[in-house]
């Protein structure tokens, strides 16, 4: 079952802004992870946060996650063309198994 | 980072025959492999967990006689699609999870049944 919920849906901003998605789920998770995927393609991890972390950096991503409000966001800085696609949040909650959010489709404009 | 292959990556197939994908993580050994579901503008829905030498998991509504998976090997899982059907049709793919918590996702097969 989908537990995690993404938004907004779509997204679509100017080459060198910076795309906020957010993320909500249900349940206590064991980590959250933050996937891209490109037209028609398989999925790219991106970033891991683990419940007890609170903000992760991974080059111009920085993923923040807030237990008590289940949530969690992904920033990205300084958007390029090469960003658009498709971001998906994904929580385990326990053996391994990920539940998906419906995605947030981003479109960068150049 | 790892690696994971699908094979094929495209097919086209009559309805009633048996579609066979091949998952295959290529330097590292997979304990788990899950198996995805896509379709068009959504997101990946869960079909089934397999642990190599076990028989596979799989979640509700998905039929194990319909999608027989084999993990045969630390580096190999297969999906064979039985009688496929045009309602089949969509977006296979698989992941492979070795000693971390990360999965690394394959790229994935579009199977259209016709």
């Amino acid at each position: 079952s989908q537990q995690g919920e993404e938004d907004p849906q779509a997204l679509s901003i100017q080459e060198g802004e910076n795309a906020t998605m957010n993320c909500s789920y249900k349940t206590s998770i064991n980590n959250l992870q933050w996937y891209r995927q490109n037209s028609g393609r398989g999925l790219v991890h991106l970033i891991l946060i683990r419940s007890n972390e609170r903000e992760k950096h991974s080059g111009r991503l920085r993923v923040t996650l807030d237990t008590s409000k289940k949530s969690s966001s992904l920033l990205i800085t300084a958007s390029r063309a090469a960003d658009t696609a498709s971001y998906f949040c994904a929580t385990d909650k326990s053996n391994y198994q990920l539940i998906w959010g419906a995605g947030t489709k981003l479109i960068i404009k150049p | 980072g790892a690696v994971v292959s699908q094979h094929p990556s495209r097919v086209i197939c009559k309805s009633g025959t048996s579609v066979k994908i091949e998952c295959r993580s290529l330097d590292f050994q997979a304990t788990t492999m899950f198996w995805y579901r896509q379709f068009p503008k959504q997101s990946l829905m869960l079909m089934a967990t397999s642990n190599e030498g076990s028989k596979a998991t799989y979640e509700q509504g998905v039929e194990k006689d319909k999608f027989l998976i084999n993990h045969a090997s630390l580096t190999l899982s297969t999906l064979t699609v039985t009688s496929a059907h045009p309602e089949d049709s969509s977006f296979y793919i698989c992941s492979a999870r070795g000693n971390t918590e990360t999965q690394y996702f394959g790229p994935g097969t579009r199977l259209l049944v016709l």
